[in-house]
């Protein structure tokens, strides 16, 4: 969901489970995806990216699935740890040279003992 | 080194006073970029320069003047700001997207409070 006002999406996760964030994209256009980790009082770290010719890939514990015709993109993480604890933002990238993003409103994750 | 660097950590300054934020990498990046972001909301981009011109800048108000004096190095100079222009400000670089891998890597951001 989108955020209001002040108010990020929360998803609480107990330790051990699997978690799953999505993101609505904008842009049809949009063809190189990106899913940034934040902690507090920290920059955005990269996680996982894709392109748009590609609907699924698979890091260290993390999954990224890419549905361009509804235009939703998923990460799942697995076995969440209480590190995993921060604010997940997907960011979509256009058919530009530089890599002009635009972040989507963010999920905050709260993993649960 | 894969080390994005910001300077200050954080930055209280009045409303008349001019000051600057400080960016540097040695990724050999060729693009750098300014974000602001508030409290629980997403990084928004001010500005982007590739190969040390400033190629985009998203309506950003006048009091924010950025400068690029070589590839590794990016400033934002501030003048006049606003209590409002409190934020969180990131800077982030990459390389060209034709490289097949654009991610932005971010430094840790300035925390910016104006009085």
């Amino acid at each position: 969901g989108e955020s209001v006002g002040l108010h990020l999406p929360t998803l609480s996760v107990q330790e051990g489970d699997n978690s799953i964030i999505n993101c609505a994209y904008s842009n049809s256009a949009s063809d190189y995806f990106i899913w940034y980790k934040q902690e507090s009082g920290k920059g955005p770290q990269f996680i996982i990216d894709i392109r748009s010719n590609m609907d699924k890939r698979q890091g260290q514990r993390v999954t990224v699935l890419l549905n361009k015709t509804v235009k939703h993109l998923s990460l799942q993480i697995a076995a969440t740890q209480p590190g995993d604890s921060a604010v997940y933002f997907c960011a979509e990238s256009f058919d530009d040279s530089w890599g002009k993003f635009q972040f989507g409103a963010g999920t905050q994750v709260v993993v649960t003992p | 080194d894969t080390e994005v660097t910001q300077t200050p950590k954080h930055l209280v300054m009045g409303m008349t006073n001019k000051k600057s934020l400080k960016c540097e990498q040695h990724m050999g990046h060729r693009a750098m970029y300014w974000y602001k972001q508030k409290a629980k909301k997403p990084p928004e981009l001010m500005f982007v320069y590739s190969y040390e011109k400033l190629s985009i800048n998203e309506s950003v108000p006048s009091r924010f003047s950025p400068e690029c004096p070589n590839s590794s190095l990016l400033n934002l100079h501030l003048h006049a700001l606003q209590p409002e222009d409190s934020a969180l400000y990131l800077c982030a670089s990459s390389q060209q997207r034709t490289s097949g891998r654009n991610e932005q890597f971010f430094g840790p951001g300035t925390r910016l409070t104006v009085l």
